[in-house]
């Protein structure tokens, strides 16, 4: 099965900064890919599908990139409502559509 | 306006058998390139993938743990049943249901129902 590694596990950034949250795949996924946010308490949300389309509603500062086996998650000027943990997830194909293991995101 | 609610027993015995129903609207699973997927959370862990089932009634599972899932869909009654057996008190989690549209990933989810494992 593909292995899906995310990096960092955590991170705290400054209201303002631009963060980027790293996810691998052991092989190639083309880039079927999606980043999901979940804040605590809360069901996780779609952010981004197929590595780099903004899913309707998510605010512009989200961005997602890459293809293969390397993709990030970009998030340009921090908010104070971007605190959450973010996952991402391949699914290619069958039978696996694994998650990464998650990056909890802070303010300080 | 797509929805999905989870139901299902919030406390089970180990070694018991767990059902949970996923019950949706908005959509048909028999329309090509749709899907519903089943995902758990355990307190304070990760999202994990569980099972998959697609408008063809073909049926996908987390191989980890695909000897003890069967998935399985009522198309008239807009539901999703997922089975596990043998329970064990690592199971405990969250779980939740998702439509999986084929390219767009999973982009409904429902509220998830809590399950514990416990005698």
């Amino acid at each position: 099965d593909i292995q899906m590694t995310q990096s960092p596990s955590s991170l705290s950034a400054s209201v303002g900064d631009t963060v980027t949250i790293t996810c691998r795949a052991s092989r190639g996924i083309s880039n079927y890919l999606a980043w999901y946010q979940q804040k605590p308490g809360k069901v996780p949300k779609l952010l981004i599908y197929a590595a780099s389309n903004l899913q309707s509603g998510v605010p512009s500062r989200f961005s997602g990139s890459g293809s293969g086996t390397d993709f990030t998650l970009t998030i340009s000027s921090l908010q104070p409502e971007d605190v959450a943990t973010y996952y991402c997830q391949k699914y290619n194909n069958p039978p696996m559509f694994a998650f990464g293991q998650g990056t909890k995101l802070e303010i300080k | 306006q797509v929805t999905l609610r989870e139901s299902g027993p919030a406390l089970v015995k180990p070694t018991q058998t767990l059902t949970l129903t996923c019950s949706f609207s908005g959509f048909s699973l028999s329309a090509g390139g749709m899907c519903v997927s089943w995902v758990r959370q355990p307190p304070g862990k990760a999202l994990e993938w569980l099972a998959l089932i697609d408008w063809d009634d073909d049926k996908y599972y987390n191989t980890s743990l695909k000897t003890r899932l069967t998935i399985s869909k009522d198309t008239s009654k807009n539901q999703v049943v997922l089975t596990m057996t043998n329970m064990d008190p690592v199971d405990t989690a969250t779980y939740y249901c998702a439509r999986f549209y084929y390219y767009y990933a999973m982009d409904v989810w429902g509220q998830g129902t809590t399950v514990t494992v416990s005698s």
